[in-house]
């Protein structure tokens, strides 16, 4: 079956503005996982979603990173006012559920802010 | 907070020279400690879930070991398609936060 996947695979934009990354989980899969990886770096947690609900945001690094997951499927990541240190790679994971450690990647969305 | 620390960063061997990654961490009540392979380009790939000291997995050339205090991935005779960066990660008991180290680049020379 089809995995996990992200759109734009890569996403140029000017400091101050706003953008929205997508991810689409296996299908089925009720636990998603948003992380972000620089370089060189592992990735590092941003938030956790069981079915619509964020259930853990506490890696949101500030209030102008959001996300949302309204039907419990596809979520979406929005930065607002983008500055260049939110410059990275977003991956998107999902797990069958909260229990289910195993997580499926992603490729990810590189962003860059200039 | 939790933390894992992953040596060493890069490490560079023969096609058939067996060796092995550490990853050491500290975690409040440890409730999954991850191993997974990032290709460069791509998003990480999981490889294996360690849930008490003294476990043991497999998978072809690949063992993870665990004790209360880190693990080690040994890689026996390594192919070039081996060569990636693996990565330790841990999730403490009671959230579903999971803490990554920087990972080890591996090479696997022909």
């Amino acid at each position: 079956g089809a995995g996990v996947s992200q759109t734009p695979s890569n996403k140029v934009t000017e400091k101050g503005k706003y953008v929205e990354l997508r991810c689409d989980p296996i299908s089925g899969h009720t636990a998603l996982y948003w992380y972000r990886q620089s370089l060189g770096q592992g990735p590092e947690f941003l938030i956790y979603f069981q079915g619509t609900g964020a259930a853990d945001d506490s890696g949101l690094p500030n209030d102008r990173f959001f996300a949302v997951r309204p039907e419990g499927s596809v979520s979406t990541l929005k930065i607002q006012r983008t500055e260049r240190g939110d410059s990275a790679v977003y991956l998107c994971a999902s797990s069958r559920d909260g229990n289910s450690n195993e997580q499926y990647f992603g490729p990810g969305t590189r962003l860059t802010v200039t | 907070e939790d933390q894992v620390t992953q040596s060493p960063e890069a490490l560079r061997l023969q096609e058939g020279e067996s060796s092995s990654l550490n990853c050491s961490y500290t975690v409040s009540g440890l409730r999954g400690l991850f191993w997974y392979r990032q290709d460069p380009g791509k998003g990480p790939e999981f490889l294996f879930t360690l849930y008490s000291a003294g476990e043991e997995k497999e998978k072809e050339r690949l063992k993870a070991t665990l004790t209360k205090k880190e693990s080690f991935l040994h890689i026996t005779a390594p192919k070039p398609e081996d060569s990636a960066t693996y990565l330790c990660a841990v999730q403490g008991g009671g959230y579903q936060k999971v803490t990554f180290g920087t990972g080890t680049k591996l090479q696997v020379i022909p």
